[in-house]
């Protein structure tokens, strides 16, 4: 069964801050690696990842996969408090395209 | 404008009565797929379709139904609701690379 694990479960910081928020997975034949950023409604699609070492990088957001240990980082600098959301990590695999498997998010609160 | 459009967004039922959410897209993605979100829980996949006629179990697919006759649309249907299926329901289409775009969601009380 494909597994998908984002720590911490939430995370309490001021504005300026660094967090690196993570996500470990274990599954079988793995495609892609996704990043979302959810607000009061629908998650937004931040990142997706395939490739073991290569940043992606969007404004303050930075996401990078490693694939040998399995796991992944966002990293989000001089946190403001338009931050504050619940992240998400999904993993797709090649075998069944169209499939994604979900972690429980991290929910972070940025304080001004 | 692209977008993913379900329809209701608010619905309360009584248990039993069968339903239908929809689900229409613009984008003429081959990719789409229903989510459910409980408190804690994340997104749990319950169908999605990987194009016309094409649709595969998700993760938690006991008590729904879906179909993919066009394209652009995704309905999803409970034939017997119960209230364990109370939850925020989330449509989303996808191109199958670069992520998916979700509609606004559906909440969903069943009594």
């Amino acid at each position: 069964e494909d597994k998908v694990v984002q720590s911490p479960l939430s995370l309490v910081v001021h504005e300026g801050d660094t967090v690196t928020l993570n996500c470990s997975y274990e599954v079988t034949n793995f495609r892609s690696l996704l990043w979302y950023k959810q607000e009061k409604k629908a998650p937004t699609f931040l990142f997706m990842l395939t490739s073991s070492g290569i940043e992606k990088k969007s404004g303050r957001l930075s996401s990078i996969l490693d694939k040998k240990e399995l796991f992944s980082i966002l990293n989000i600098t001089a946190t403001q408090t338009g931050d504050s959301a619940i992240y998400l990590c999904a993993v797709e695999v090649n075998t069944n395209a169209g499939k994604s498997t979900f972690g429980d998010g991290t929910t972070l609160t940025v304080k001004p | 404008e692209a977008q993913v459009t379900q329809n209701p967004r608010y619905l309360i039922t009584v248990t039993g009565k069968k339903l239908t959410v929809t689900c229409s897209q613009n984008m003429n993605h081959e990719y789409m797929s229903w989510y459910r979100q409980d408190p804690g829980l994340g997104l749990r996949q319950i169908y999605y379709s990987m194009n016309v006629e094409v649709t595969d179990k998700g993760d938690v697919p006991e008590g729904y139904k879906v179909s993919r006759k066009e394209k652009r649309n995704f309905p999803l249907i409970l034939e017997s609701p119960s209230p364990n299926q109370t939850s925020l329901y989330f449509c989303a289409s996808s191109q199958g690379a670069g992520g998916y775009t979700f509609g606004s969601g559906t909440r969903l009380t069943v009594v």
